[in-house]
């Protein structure tokens, strides 16, 4: 089975904090992604990333930015915690495979900013 | 950009009732179609998705969806629901021509009532 690790399920940290969100995928996808998810809006992507070192920003990349030096890993930072950034976040990788084409998430990170 | 909208927030119905989960999509090319479903403090999972071929898709739980092109609908239908089909159910749609990258609705709400 694909496996998408989040390193933290539940996180509380301080208004101004620098903030980082870990994620490892162990089936060698090219493509991650970072999305959060508030009740009401469904998931919102932040960034992705379809290879090492690259980075696109999604629909809210503001006050986010993320790391990739290799491939397993995609980590999101947020540079100074904000309380409006309190939410779940929610890695995931694809499989470009046509026979098992589709998205693996990892279990989420909960994040209270105070 | 694409965009999906599910059109109920909430959908409450009784035991064994059928229902409809209804979800439209816009988007300028073709797009992949997917339900995701979230149990109460659990992950995303994915319940069923459309690539190409039949239009009419099924889940291993009794779920269907029904790709239309015509009216960009993706609608979710259960003849017969269960207590345990209580969760969120999100809508989702990948462009064939994009990074692979998921856009979600803001999810549905189903309450299974006794």
């Amino acid at each position: 089975d694909v496996k998408v690790t989040q390193s933290s399920r539940y996180l509380v940290k301080r208004t101004g904090e620098k903030v980082f969100l870990e994620c490892v995928q162990d089936m060698d996808h090219e493509n991650m992604f970072w999305y959060r998810q508030d009740p009401g809006l469904g998931l919102r992507l932040i960034y992705f990333s379809y290879d090492v070192k690259m980075k696109e920003k999604g629909d809210i990349p503001e006050g986010y930015s993320v790391s990739r030096e290799k491939k397993e890993r995609f980590s999101l930072i947020l540079e100074s915690a904000s309380t409006n950034q309190t939410s779940m976040y929610l890695c995931a990788s694809i499989s470009l495979d046509r026979s098992n084409y589709g998205y693996t998430f990892g279990s989420g990170t909960r994040l209270t900013v105070v | 950009a694409q965009s999906v909208t599910q059109l109920d927030s909430q959908v409450p119905v009784f035991e064994e009732a059928p229902v409809e989960l209804r979800c439209n999509y816009s988007s300028s090319v073709s797009v992949y179609l997917f339900w995701y479903v979230q149990y109460p403090n659990q992950g995303l999972q994915l319940l069923l998705k459309y690539l190409s071929g039949s239009t009419l898709v099924e889940s291993i739980n009794g779920f269907e969806a029904e790709f239309n092109k015509s009216q960009t609908s993706f609608h979710l239908r259960k003849p017969s629901v269960h207590i345990s089909d209580t969760a969120e159910y999100f809508c989702a749609v990948i462009r064939w021509d994009n990074n692979n990258d998921m856009r979600f609705g803001a999810g549905t709400r189903l309450t299974v009532k006794p």
